[in-house]
């Protein structure tokens, strides 16, 4: 079985700032982890994932994710917010062993960035 | 558009009806995915095809759901004797097993029943 956990519900941080928006996982096998991110009335965006190599992985917008293995997290970061960044994200995981790449996802995380 | 396509983007339907939802993938992805996606939560997997075979199906899918990718290519989705507890978004997504591609998703339908 696997699991993902986003334990915020929502995030507050004024423009400028840096976010952080916090995920930790359960997989019996290699996890590989993803995050998207939804708009209102939108299907999901792909943002950045991790498979292997380096844990601190880039992607879209500006945005990064750390990889700890010890703590099982995934944290999504990035070093300025916009308002634009508003909406909601959330952290997936799948079993790299699991020949059927099904995701398991968060509950999400509502990204509120304020002037 | 080379996206995933999900038609229709919603739909209102009574207590009892049939709905079917079709859903076409990026063309040169085999694998297809269906998601349900309820207010403020995360989506929740459905079943999955390797081209037109469904390999996985959720405990979530009762039987009065059933899905079909005939021809590898464009998927169906259809709930049968709709009830209020089916209104939810469904997500369609797709990826390339060569490519190991992350899934690509589509913007969903949205279902209403009233």
């Amino acid at each position: 079985a696997q699991s993902v956990a986003q334990p915020e519900d929502q995030v507050n941080v004024a423009e400028g700032n840096p976010l952080t928006v916090k995920c930790t996982y359960s997989v019996s096998g290699n996890p590989y982890l993803f995050w998207y991110v939804q708009y209102p009335n939108r299907g999901l965006q792909f943002l950045l994932k991790y498979i292997t190599g380096d844990n601190l992985v880039k992607g879209s917008y500006g945005f990064e994710a750390e990889f700890n293995k010890s703590q099982t997290s995934f944290h999504l970061k990035k070093p300025s917010a916009l308002v634009s960044d508003s909406a909601l994200y959330f952290c997936a995981v799948r079993d790299g062993g699991n020949a059927g790449n099904m995701l398991t996802f968060g509950g999400g995380t509502r990204l509120m960035v304020k002037p | 558009d080379t996206g995933v396509s999900q038609d229709p983007r919603h739909k209102i339907t009574k207590r009892g009806q049939n709905v079917t939802f079709r859903c076409d993938p990026i063309s040169e992805h085999n694998r297809l995915y269906w998601y349900r996606q309820t207010l403020g939560q995360g989506p929740e997997f459905l079943t999955y095809f390797q081209n037109e075979a469904q390999l996985e199906k959720s405990r979530l899918l009762s039987d009065r759901f059933s899905a079909e990718r005939p021809k590898g290519s464009f998927s169906t989705l259809e709930i049968q004797r709709t009830e209020q507890g089916d209104s939810a978004m469904y997500l369609c997504a797709s990826s390339s097993q060569t490519l190991n591609t992350e899934a690509f998703f589509g913007q969903g339908t949205r279902l209403t029943v009233v």
